[in-house]
C-alpha cells in the first residue's frame, strides 16, 4: 500500500519569502512523485514531477522539489513567494508500474501568501 | 487541443435525482479517472477505465456508474442522488511513458445535492 501525508494544513507566508511546502510518502515500490497546484475554482496543474531521474526536480513558476529516498520526502520549495502562488498544492504519489487506482493523493496544503 | 472538457460547471440536484457529469478528452488517452474532492481529503478516485469498453472500481465507487463506449468520453452517472455526493468532480485522462504517468485533469464540476 501506498500513501502521502502532506504534514501542515495551511502554510503562511510574507511576499518575496520562501517557501516550504512538505511532503512524505510511504510505497512499497519505486514511486513517481508529483505535485500538482489547484487555484481556486479551478482544476488541477502540475507543477513538477519526479520519476527517478535527478532529484532535484524543477517545475513551472520557479518551484523545486527534492527527492529524498533516505527520508521518503518530496517537499516543495521556492526561493521567493509571490501572491500570484496563493493556492492548494497536492503531493501525489504513483507506482510507476501501476495503473490509475494507485495514485493517491496527499490531503492538501493551502498556501496563504501576505503582501 | 481543448484537453479535458467537463461539464456542466455547476449543478444542483434534489435528493434521488439522477444525472450524468460528462467528460471528454482529445488527447487519445487511454486511461481516464473520475476523482471527488472534499474539503481535508485530498482527491479519492471514484472509477477509472483503461480503455473504450473496460471500466474498474476506484476507492468511492458506491453510487456511481460510469461507462467507456470512445476513448474520448467518459460520463459519471449519479443514479439517485444523496447530500453525501456534494463535492467538486474531476475528470482525469492520463498519459503513459516509459518510465511515468501524467494526469490531465478537467476544470471541475461543482456539484449540490439539497
Amino acid at each position: 500500500a501506498q500513501s502521502v501525508t502532506q504534514l501542515d494544513s495551511h502554510v503562511s507566508v510574507s511576499e518575496g519569502t520562501p517557501v516550504l511546502l512538505r511532503c512524505n510518502y510511504s510505497s512499497s515500490y519505486s514511486p513517481s512523485l508529483f505535485w500538482y497546484v489547484q487555484h481556486p475554482n479551478k482544476g488541477l496543474q502540475l507543477l513538477l514531477k519526479y520519476t527517478s531521474a535527478a532529484t532535484l526536480v524543477k517545475g513551472i513558476n520557479g518551484f523545486e522539489a527534492e527527492f529524498k529516498k533516505s527520508e521518503t520526502s518530496f517537499h516543495l520549495t521556492k526561493p521567493s513567494a509571490h501572491m500570484s502562488d496563493a493556492a492548494e498544492y497536492f503531493c501525489v504519489v504513483h507506482i510507476s508500474s501501476g495503473s490509475a487506482r494507485q495514485l493517491t493523493f496527499g490531503s492538501g496544503t493551502q498556501l496563504t501568501v501576505l503582501p | 487541443n481543448a484537453g479535458v472538457t467537463q461539464t456542466p460547471k455547476f449543478q444542483v440536484l434534489k435528493t434521488g435525482q439522477s444525472m450524468t457529469l460528462q467528460c471528454a478528452q482529445d488527447m487519445n488517452h487511454e486511461y481516464m479517472s473520475w476523482y471527488r474532492q472534499d474539503p481535508g481529503m485530498g482527491l479519492r478516485l471514484i472509477h477509472y477505465s483503461v480503455g473504450a469498453g473496460i471500466t474498474d472500481q476506484g476507492e468511492v465507487p458506491n453510487g456511481y456508474n460510469v461507462s467507456r463506449s470512445t476513448t474520448e468520453d467518459f460520463p459519471l452517472r449519479l443514479l439517485s442522488a444523496a447530500p453525501s455526493q456534494t463535492s467538486v468532480y474531476f475528470c482525469a485522462s492520463e498519459r503513459r511513458t516509459s518510465s511515468y504517468n501524467e494526469q490531465f485533469f478537467g476544470p471541475g464540476t461543482r456539484l449540490t445535492v439539497l
